[in-house]
Order: C-alpha cells, then sequence, then structure tokens
C-alpha cells in the first residue's frame, strides 16, 4: 500500500464550486504540505502543517483553505474554483527534527471548466 | 533572482553519456539539498540528498555540493533511456524552517 496517498486522482469541475482534495499517509510523520505543479513554474507551496494544531500559509494560498484532520489526514479545499486553478496538486510528508526529506502522494489532477 | 536556479533544458544526451544537472541557490543558510526525480504526470520521487560539501555517490548517482559558490550538481553516468525525466533541485528554506524550495526542474532527454 502507498505510504500517501491522494483521492481523488482526477477532478473535473466548474467555475464556482467548492473542491475538496484529501491527503491520508501511513508514514507516521508529523509535517504535510500542498503544493501546486503547473509546467514551467516548477512546485508551488501552498499550505503546510506541522502537526494537528499548526496550520501555515505557503506562497501561494489565496483561493485556498485547509484543515489537518488527524495526524494522517490533511485536506486541501478550493472555496469557489476558477479556471486558473487547472493544475496537478501533491501533497507531500516529512519527518521534521532534522529531516527535511519530503516524500510526495501521486498527486490530482484537476480541471476547472 | 530566484531562490533556486536550473536551466529548464531539455538537456539531451546519448545512452551511455554522463548527465550533468545544475543546481544554484540564493539563501547562503541553506542546509539541506535535494535532487527529485519527476517522470512526465508522476509525482517527484527522491533520489539524492547532500547535507555537507563535496561529492556522495550513490550507485550511478553522485551528487556535489559546493556552498561557497551555492551550488549543487547531479551526475548521472552511463545515462540510460529509462532515466529520461524531469530532474527537480530542492533546497531547504530560511531559518531551516522545513519548507523546501524548489527549482523549476530541468529536463533530460536519453537517446539511445
Amino acid at each position: 500500500d502507498a505510504d500517501v496517498t491522494q483521492t481523488p486522482r482526477n477532478r473535473i469541475t466548474k467555475t464556482g464550486k467548492r473542491i475538496m482534495l484529501e491527503c491520508s499517509q501511513t508514514k507516521g510523520h508529523d509535517r504535510m504540505y500542498w503544493y501546486r505543479q503547473d509546467p514551467g513554474l516548477g512546485l508551488r507551496l501552498i499550505y503546510y502543517s506541522f502537526d494537528v494544531k499548526d496550520i501555515n500559509k505557503g506562497e501561494i494560498s489565496d483561493g485556498y483553505s485547509v484543515s489537518r484532520q488527524a495526524q494522517a489526514k490533511f485536506s486541501l479545499s478550493l472555496e469557489s474554483a476558477i479556471p486558473n486553478q487547472t493544475a496537478l496538486y501533491f501533497c507531500a510528508t516529512s519527518a521534521g527534527g532534522s529531516s527535511h526529506e519530503q516524500f510526495f502522494g501521486p498527486g490530482t489532477r484537476l480541471t476547472v471548466l | 533572482q530566484k531562490e533556486v536556479e536550473q536551466n529548464s533544458g531539455p538537456l539531451s544526451v546519448p545512452e551511455g553519456a554522463i548527465a550533468s544537472l545544475n543546481c544554484t541557490y540564493s539563501d547562503r543558510g541553506s542546509q539541506s539539498f535535494f535532487w527529485y526525480r519527476q517522470y512526465s504526470g508522476k509525482s517527484p520521487e527522491l533520489i539524492m540528498f547532500i547535507y555537507s560539501n563535496g561529492d556522495k555517490e550513490d550507485g550511478r548517482f553522485t551528487a556535489q555540493l559546493n556552498k561557497a559558490s551555492q551550488y549543487v550538481s547531479l551526475l548521472i553516468r552511463d545515462s540510460q533511456p529509462s532515466d529520461s525525466a524531469t530532474y527537480l533541485c530542492a533546497v531547504n528554506g530560511p531559518s531551516n524552517t522545513g519548507k523546501l524550495i524548489f527549482g523549476q526542474g530541468t529536463t533530460l532527454q536519453v537517446k539511445p
């Protein structure tokens, strides 16, 4: 079984709809992250969380919100989706402390029409 | 200046050759450096990390770090067509915040 899972894997939605992307992990890591990837722009950090009570904005948080329901679960919401939020979304985890290595889920391809 | 810079490529090398991928970073306080491989449509996969100046070898991969020049590179020896992918350089964020800053990636094409 995959250590980091994301659901759904693909989603097509319409402008103005609310969308939730979910991430679960079995690695026992405290730290979780949400990124989006666009062609030519690399990975950009949306939100990150170092434990259940800790939520931080990344470089592109506008239009997004997150919820850390448990150590193993971190969800990303688009309250009112717009076409320029069409992208590939990745969840990642890391153990924290002196370890900065991050491990990625399989990604969610989101298309907003 | 971007915090982490990579040449987007594509870098094209013949099968069996050495591929050299380069990355520069702006924060002198960075302490951890990572190379991820990403196949098209797939998630990034960690292939190397390096914390100290010098070289670190793992199989066909060698990571090189020069903190004075703020430069990290990845060498792939005996390149194979299966190495064709985008390689992302990542550097730990300022003040050791636990965030990684990613470069935009270099696309490598290994031609048979």
